[in-house]
């Protein structure tokens, strides 16, 4: 099955810097990558997602970005903001299929005033 | 729209006592349906999943279990609660065949004293 590893655990940046998550994963069929964000205390929510057909997707400050034949996928987040601070999910799973999406452990991103 | 509701949002519970969770959908139909436990500080354990109405698959043995008795409907249910079984449950779908984007509900707080 798929294995996704997520890095850092946590991460810590000046508000206005740039904050950076990384995730590889071990399903080269793995075709469908979502991340999520966590407040505190709430439900996870789906931020951006990436098809395995694009390299690149951008939305305001937050960017994906896809590499197939390293099979790894990261979140990037510029011009951070206090409210910008949450738990990051990763997931990864071959879309369509019977399976289920795999997470992966998550990062803690604090944004320092 | 489609929209997911899951309750009660918090409670507390003896050890031994049993416990009820339930979930519905709107919106859409034959969804696929997801519980999810979160431990403290930790990620996302996939604890059932169900594609349609009576059919469930357990990924963690425990003292757990789910229905489903009617097709938006997903209850997670427990004979004897254990301390550990304290965690924040996730209900969530995904629309069947498609790309496999999971949404959450607001989740429950489940505090086994």
């Amino acid at each position: 099955g798929e294995n996704v590893e997520q890095h850092p655990s946590t991460l810590s940046v000046q508000e206005g810097d740039s904050a950076v998550i990384k995730c590889t994963y071990s399903d080269s069929a793995s075709n469908y990558f979502p991340w999520y964000k966590q407040e505190l205390g709430k439900r996870p929510q789906l931020i951006i997602d990436i098809r395995s057909n694009v390299g690149e997707k951008k939305d305001q400050r937050i960017a994906v970005t896809l590499n197939k034949t390293a099979k790894h996928f990261s979140l990037h987040i510029t011009e951070t903001q206090p409210e910008d601070s949450a738990v990051y999910f990763c997931a990864a799973i071959y879309s369509g299929s019977a399976r289920q999406l795999t997470f992966g452990s998550g990062t803690q991103l604090t944004v320092l005033p | 729209s489609q929209t997911i509701h899951q309750w009660p949002a918090t409670l507390v519970q003896p050890v031994g006592s049993p416990l009820s969770l339930e979930c519905t959908v709107e919106g859409t139909s034959n969804p696929n349906l997801y519980w999810y436990r979160q431990a403290a500080g930790r990620g996302l354990q996939l604890l059932f999943y169900s594609v349609g109405i009576g059919q469930i698959s357990s990924e963690v043995p425990q003292n757990l279990s789910a229905s489903r008795p009617q097709d938006r409907q997903f209850i997670l249910s427990s004979k004897k609660l254990l301390l550990s079984d304290s965690g924040f449950y996730l209900c969530a779908w995904s629309v069947p065949g498609g790309p496999n984007t999971i949404y959450f509900g607001e989740g429950s707080w489940l505090t086994v004293v």
